[in-house]
This record gives structure tokens, sequence and C-alpha cells, in this order.
């Protein structure tokens, strides 16, 4: 079964920029989180969708946003960057959410100059 | 929310050794704790997880306990192997939103 993949990789932006990232869960899944990485905060929590809808949502500013699509492929875009959202952008995908297991896809490498 | 901790931040052990990672979690409500390592260049892998309901599991080389009274977790990687060497991160399910809580990483590094 293939894993979770995303695209692109690596992305370079300018600030005010807008920048779409994608993501494609594992077969069967319908649940995919989005987290941003960096070395200062970590790991830190996004948004979830279930079933395309928007279940939970982390602390971040609404020029974070995302979406899923009826075949569970999810897409999330930042709009207006900084320079402080260069960061790796992660999704995991999971059957149903809850506490079932999260897997992780290789992220996408984003950085705003 | 729920907040986790993680020590060390750095671990270095020879080749053989054993090695353990701590995490500490806040919301006694929690009820699953993954762990996870992060080769470079790549994203996450699970690794081993436990539910609340289990004090410990094994697989293979790597071990969890969990000790839900003192709100805290561990991993334990025994007879280290150099392609052991990554970060290492645990989390925690936040019970009130659906997602995991990281602790922040513990790069591991096992001499050859």
């Amino acid at each position: 079964k293939a894993g979770v993949t995303q695209t692109p990789r690596y992305l370079i932006k300018t600030r005010g920029q807008q920048v779409t990232l994608s993501c494609s869960p594992i077969s069967g899944h319908r649940s995919v989180s989005w987290y941003q990485q960096t070395p200062g905060q970590g790991l830190q929590f996004l948004f979830e969708y279930f079933s395309e809808t928007q279940r939970n949502k982390g602390n971040f500013p609404g020029r974070f946003s995302g979406r899923q699509f009826s075949n569970s492929r999810s897409e999330m875009n930042v709009s207006t960057l900084e320079l402080g959202d260069s960061a790796l952008y992660l999704c995991a995908s999971s059957l149903a959410g809850g506490e079932r297991e999260q897997y992780f896809g290789p992220g996408t490498r984003l950085t705003v100059t | 929310g729920e907040n986790v901790e993680q020590h060390p931040s750095t671990l270095s052990v020879q080749e053989g050794d054993s090695a353990v990672i701590k995490c500490t979690y806040s919301d006694s409500a929690s009820n699953y704790f993954p762990w996870y390592k992060q080769e470079l260049g790549k994203g996450p892998q699970l690794i081993i997880d436990i539910r609340s309901n289990v004090g410990e599991k094994k697989d293979q080389r790597i071990a969890v306990t969990l000790n839900k009274t003192a709100k805290h977790f561990s991993l334990h990687i025994t007879e280290t192997q150099p392609e052991d060497s990554a970060v290492y991160f645990c989390a925690a399910k936040d019970t009130g939103r659906r997602a995991l809580t990281f602790g922040s990483g513990t790069r591991l590094q096992v001499q050859p």
C-alpha cells in the first residue's frame, strides 16, 4: 500500500504571496491532519479534515486554511506569506482520526524570502 | 490543552547500549501515546504506541511503558544500532481535539 504523499516537496515563495500544498492520504484513510514543524516551535497542529469537513483546528491565524476533497485528498493554503511561515509542513493520514494511528508524509519544505 | 515535556533533548550512546527517553503529559484524560522516529529529510515514522489501558508494550528492541498515575511514559531501545540514530518524538492525544500534542524531540546518536 502506498504511503502518504505530499507535493511539492520543496517550495520557495516571497513575502506576501500565497501557497497551496497538497496531500494524498493512504488509500482508505478518511482523516487528514496538517502539522507545522519548525526548529523553535516543534510540531504544531494546524487542522484536521474528515469526510470533507474540518473537524478541528489548532491555534493558527486565519491565513492558514485547508480543504478536503471527496477522494480524501487534502490541500492547505497559506495566504499573505510571512517570513515566520518558513517551515516543514506535514500531513498525516488516519483511518478515522480519533485514537487511531496517524501516518505522516515526507512533508513540504516551504521557504519564505 | 495538553502539554507534553520530553527529556533529554540529546542522547549519545555506544552501539549495543540501551537508550531511554522520557515524557510527561498534563491532561489526565489523554489515552493514546505514540512515539515517532524522524530521520533527516523525512517525515515522522510511527514506531510504537500505547493506549491508556495498557502499562507496557514491546516490539523487538523497542518498548514503551506508561504510568498513568504519574502521567509519564518512556521509550526504551535496547541493543542500539547506528541506524537508530534519529530524532525521536513522543506525543499524546488531546482528548478535547483530534490532534497529537508532541514533545520537543530527542536527538539520539548511536556511536559505532
